[in-house]
């Protein structure tokens, strides 16, 4: 069984720029997260996602932070403008509805200069 | 307002000893609790969970066990391995949410 892919695992960008984050969970997981962690803290919850409608993004900061799960499936996850604050590694993870356990992505690790 | 706390950022245990990570919270609420552990360059990989109708569970080297009371868990490691060396995260989760909230993690090291 393939495991939660993301894309791209690194990325380099200057404040004020966008960017892009692209996650498929496991097949037929019907709940996607999208966490950030940044260094030296645990996972953040940004967004919770129950097929293609969101369950909880009130730790979203909505200004800049936007993320999409159209089809229910593969989800993406952009900043725009980002700030140096963002530089982090962000999470991606998925699990059957009503289980215990999440299944993590490598995640996508984003300097801010 | 940190809800999952660990307190203790890194330990060192020697090799074939009982290495022991702890994790408290606040939200009397919670009532589902995992733990993860990861490895460099990796995303966390799931450990071991516990409901908050047992004090107790066990999966082979791992041994969690939940006070309520003192709303604090432990995860225990009997023996530890170098391969256990890694960041240990503590989650919590109020039944039927699934918004788990993380702790800031414990950096295990195990010494040969």
């Amino acid at each position: 069984e393939a495991g939660v892919a993301q894309s791209p695992r690194y990325k380099i960008i200057e404040k004020r720029q966008s960017v892009a984050f692209w996650c498929n969970p496991i097949s037929g997981h019907a709940t996607l997260y999208w966490y950030q962690q940044i260094l030296g803290q645990g996972p953040k919850l940004l967004i919770q996602f129950q097929n293609n409608g969101v369950v909880d993004d009130s730790q979203l900061p909505k200004d800049r932070f936007s993320a999409e799960r159209l089809k229910g499936v593969d989800s993406t996850l952009k900043i725009q403008p980002a700030k140096l604050e963002d530089s982090a590694v962000y999470l991606c993870a998925s699990s059957p509805w009503g289980a215990g356990e999440l299944f993590f992505g490598e995640g996508s690790r984003l300097t801010v200069l | 307002d940190q809800q999952v706390k660990q307190n203790s950022p890194s330990l060192s245990v020697q090799e074939g000893r009982i290495s022991i990570l702890n994790c408290d919270y606040t939200n009397s609420m919670f009532d589902y609790f995992l733990w993860y552990k990861k490895y460099p360059a990796e995303g966390p990989t799931f450990l071991i969970s516990i409901s908050s109708i047992k004090d107790k569970n066990e999966d082979g080297r791992f041994t969690v066990f939940l006070n309520k009371s003192a709303k604090h868990l432990s995860l225990h490691i009997v023996p530890s391995q170098p391969g256990d060396s890694a960041v240990y995260f503590c989650a919590a989760d109020t039944s039927g949410t699934y918004k788990y909230i993380f702790g800031t993690g414990t950096r295990l090291k195990v010494l040969a």
